[in-house]
C-alpha cells in the first residue's frame, strides 16, 4: 500500500514561531499536496508540487510556503504562525498505486493521517 | 476554478436503510470524481471513484452515479451499518489536463442510528 506519513499528529506552537510540517511518501509519486481542513469548510488546497523543486499555489497560500527538495518529501512552512492557522493539516500524494480489487494499478490520491496544529 | 458543492451537511439514517449524498461541480473539464470517508482522528480514505467515461460504478454496498450533462454525482450506501458512520467528502479533478489538484466538497457527517 501507498504510505503517506506526516511527522507529527499533534503540534502546539506559539504565535510568531516558524513551523515546519513534514510529509513523506513511499511510492515515487510526482504529485504531492497540502490541504487544511476546517469544520464546515471541507479541505482547502494550500500548495501542491508536480516535481522536485516545483511548487504551485493552491486556493489559500497566504501565510504558507513549501519545500520539495526530494521527490518523496514535501514540507509545509508557516513562516510566522498565527492563531488563524490553527487547523488540521493533511498531506496527500497522487500517482499509481496497487488496486487490491483487480490486482493491477490505479491512479489515485492517498492522504496522510493529518497533523492537528494549535497556535497559541 | 472548480467549485464543488455537497449536500446534505449532516445525515442520519436508521441502520439497514440507504443513504444518499449529492455533489455538483462547475468545471466541465473535470473527469475524475472520488469519494472519501474520514473517521475520527484519521485522514480521508478513498472508498470509491468514478471517471467521466462511465455513468455508474458499484462496489458491494457502495455505488456512485455521474451525470455529466447536469454536472452532478452521488454516493449511494445501501444496507447501512454502524461502521458507516463517518464524514464523507466528494471531490473533483481534471486529470491529464495539467490541473491534477482535487477540489473537495464541504463534507457530510453521516450517522447510522442502531
Amino acid at each position: 500500500d501507498v504510505k503517506v506519513t506526516q511527522s507529527s499528529r499533534y503540534l502546539v506552537k506559539r504565535t510568531g514561531e516558524k513551523v515546519f510540517l513534514e510529509c513523506v511518501q513511499d511510492m515515487d509519486h510526482e504529485n504531492m499536496f497540502w490541504y487544511r481542513q476546517d469544520p464546515g469548510l471541507g479541505l482547502r488546497l494550500i500548495y501542491f508540487s508536480y516535481d522536485v523543486k516545483m511548487k504551485e499555489k493552491g486556493d489559500i497560500p497566504e501565510g504558507y510556503s513549501v519545500s520539495r527538495e526530494k521527490k518523496e518529501r514535501f514540507s509545509l512552512i508557516l513562516e510566522s504562525a498565527s492563531t488563524n492557522q490553527t487547523s488540521m493539516y493533511l498531506c496527500a500524494s497522487r500517482g499509481a498505486q496497487p488496486d487490491t480489487r483487480t490486482g493491477g494499478a490505479v491512479d489515485g490520491y492517498t492522504f496522510g493521517s493529518g497533523t492537528r496544529l494549535t497556535v497559541v | 476554478g472548480e467549485n464543488v458543492e455537497q449536500h446534505p451537511s449532516t445525515l442520519s439514517v436508521q441502520e439497514g436503510d440507504s443513504a444518499v449524498i449529492k455533489c455538483t461541480y462547475s468545471d466541465s473539464a473535470s473527469n475524475y470524481f472520488p469519494w472519501y470517508k474520514q473517521e475520527l482522528g484519521k485522514g480521508p480514505q478513498l472508498i470509491i471513484d468514478i471517471r467521466s467515461n462511465v455513468g455508474e460504478k458499484k462496489d458491494q454496498r457502495i455505488a456512485v452515479t455521474l451525470n455529466k450533462t447536469a454536472k452532478h454525482f452521488s454516493l449511494h450506501i445501501t444496507e447501512t451499518q454502524p461502521e458507516d458512520s463517518a464524514v464523507y467528502f466528494c471531490a473533483a479533478s481534471a486529470l491529464g489536463f495539467g490541473n491534477e489538484k482535487l477540489t473537495f466538497g464541504t463534507g457530510t457527517r453521516l450517522t447510522i442510528i442502531p
